[in-house]
């Protein structure tokens, strides 16, 4: 059974701080990895995607990967309230007839506290 | 460019009536996918498509609920009879891996209550 596993929390982070977000994966054969935000009574909308070992900036987030640790993270530097989300992890994986899917954490809830 | 498209937004029903929930995916997208997302049981693959095609079904819960895609630009998931634990959050996504991005996007989903 393919998994992802996140911390459900919540995680509360003073604002202005920086957060800290995990996910493990158990498909070594993943070669995709996401991170989407969702808010209270919205859909899953995407923040970043990462493929390579390493880091990846876009504005606050940083998404980290360690293939080896089967390991990605998101870091949210100087945090705001408007940041206070479930955050979720999605790792793709081989499906039916080698056609990709995306396996999903079960989210991790942010609360950034003012 | 529009997104995902659903409607109904939301619906409210009885026990043992006809559900049907519609999606429209983005224009170009090649992939589409059913979820449902719960409190307890998080987002959920029901079943996914690749050009129209039905790829895994194995997340679909029973008889009750079967999904078709008659063309690329519509698909419907229809529940009957429906029951009280259908309740949830239903999303529908799609994805352009032909163009080399397994990105999902979703549309506003559609709650759906089962009294």
């Amino acid at each position: 059974q393919k998994e992802v596993e996140q911390n459900s929390g919540p995680l509360s982070v003073p604002e202005g701080a920086i957060a800290s977000l995990n996910c493990t994966y158990s498909d070594r054969g993943s070669q995709s990895f996401f991170w989407y935000r969702q808010y209270s009574g919205k859909s899953p909308e995407l923040i970043m995607f990462i493929y390579s070992n390493g880091d990846k900036e876009d504005g606050r987030f940083t998404a980290q990967l360690n293939k080896a640790s089967q390991y990605v993270s998101l870091l949210i530097r100087d945090s705001q309230p408007s940041d206070s989300a479930t955050y979720l992890c999605a790792v793709n994986t081989f499906g039916m007839d080698s056609n990709y899917q995306l396996i999903w954490g079960a989210g991790t809830k942010l609360i950034i506290k003012p | 460019d529009a997104g995902v498209i659903q409607s109904p937004r939301h619906e409210v029903t009885e026990m043992g009536q006809e559900v049907t929930l519609r999606c429209k995916p983005i224009s170009g997208h090649n992939s589409l996918f059913w979820y449902r997302q719960t409190m307890m049981r998080g987002l959920e693959l029901l079943i996914y498509f690749n050009n129209n095609v039905p790829i895994d079904d194995s997340g679909m819960p029973e008889d009750r609920f079967s999904a078709k895609m008659p063309n690329a630009s519509f698909s419907t998931l229809k529940i009957q009879p429906s029951e009280p634990r259908d309740s949830a959050v239903y999303f529908c996504a799609s994805s352009s891996p032909l163009a080399g991005s397994d990105t999902q996007y979703f549309g506003p989903g559609t709650r759906l209550t089962v009294l």
